[in-house]
């Protein structure tokens, strides 16, 4: 299957500071990219999806001025967690369509962040 | 009601039983069907990947759905303490993908 990559794995920062986290696709072209977060203990929630050369499509309820997304190339999309805070800390995984053509996507292996 | 429905458990069985994991959902219109495998801390894993009804099998796992009753089903033979994760459900109709609450399972030596 498809690998995607996911950095940093683990991040703590301060409240009210930013927080990139990077989602790479390493043997193929990801044209979208997905972006999920997922609480202890639950399923995960979508909240935008990430297309290269154009905006993000939030999911309802998301702040798209709180999670910036950028995917400026075929194979790197950034969530970039504005002004953090302690609510804000959570696991974060992305996820990229298989590049074969199937209705699946591959995940990246998450990032877990924390705020203090 | 929720359009993919999965019991979170927790399912705790011995080792070498054989164990179900089950989804229900709403649309019909669902054509792919998947399950992920997720271990703690860790991204999802895909493990099987169905198109429309029916069955597949790889190794230990097998896949089954039934399209006219809305049900899925993911079968572990002789399960071992590795295959201990939470088993996500996953369903897809033009790329716009659904996925069940997940099943944390608990494979006991």
């Amino acid at each position: 299957g498809a690998v995607v990559s996911q950095h940093p794995s683990r991040v703590i920062c301060k409240s009210g500071t930013s927080v990139k986290i990077e989602c790479r696709s390493l043997d193929f072209q990801a044209t979208t990219m997905f972006w999920y977060r997922q609480f202890p203990k639950k399923s995960l929630m979508l909240m935008a999806t990430s297309n290269e050369g154009s905006k993000a499509t939030y999911e309802q309820g998301v702040e798209k001025d709180k999670f910036l997304i950028n995917h400026a190339s075929l194979t790197l999309s950034t969530l970039t967690v504005t002004s953090a805070h302690p609510e804000d800390s959570s696991f974060y995984i992305c996820s990229a369509r298989d590049p074969g053509g199937q209705e699946t996507q591959y995940f990246g292996p998450g990032t877990r962040l924390l705020v203090l | 009601q929720k359009e993919v429905e999965q019991d979170p458990g927790p399912l705790s069985v011995p080792e070498g039983a054989i164990v179900s994991l089950n989804c229900t959902y709403s649309n019909s219109a669902f054509q792919y069907f998947m399950w992920y495998r997720q271990y703690s801390r860790k991204g999802p894993e895909l493990l099987m990947y169905t198109y429309s009804s029916g069955n597949k099998e790889d190794g230990r796992f097998t896949a089954q759905v039934d399209k006219s009753s809305k049900y899925i089903s993911l079968f572990i033979r002789d399960s071992q303490p590795s295959d201990s994760a939470t088993y996500l459900c996953a369903m897809s109709e033009q790329n716009d993908m659904r996925f069940g609450a997940g099943t944390r399972l608990t494979v006991k030596p």
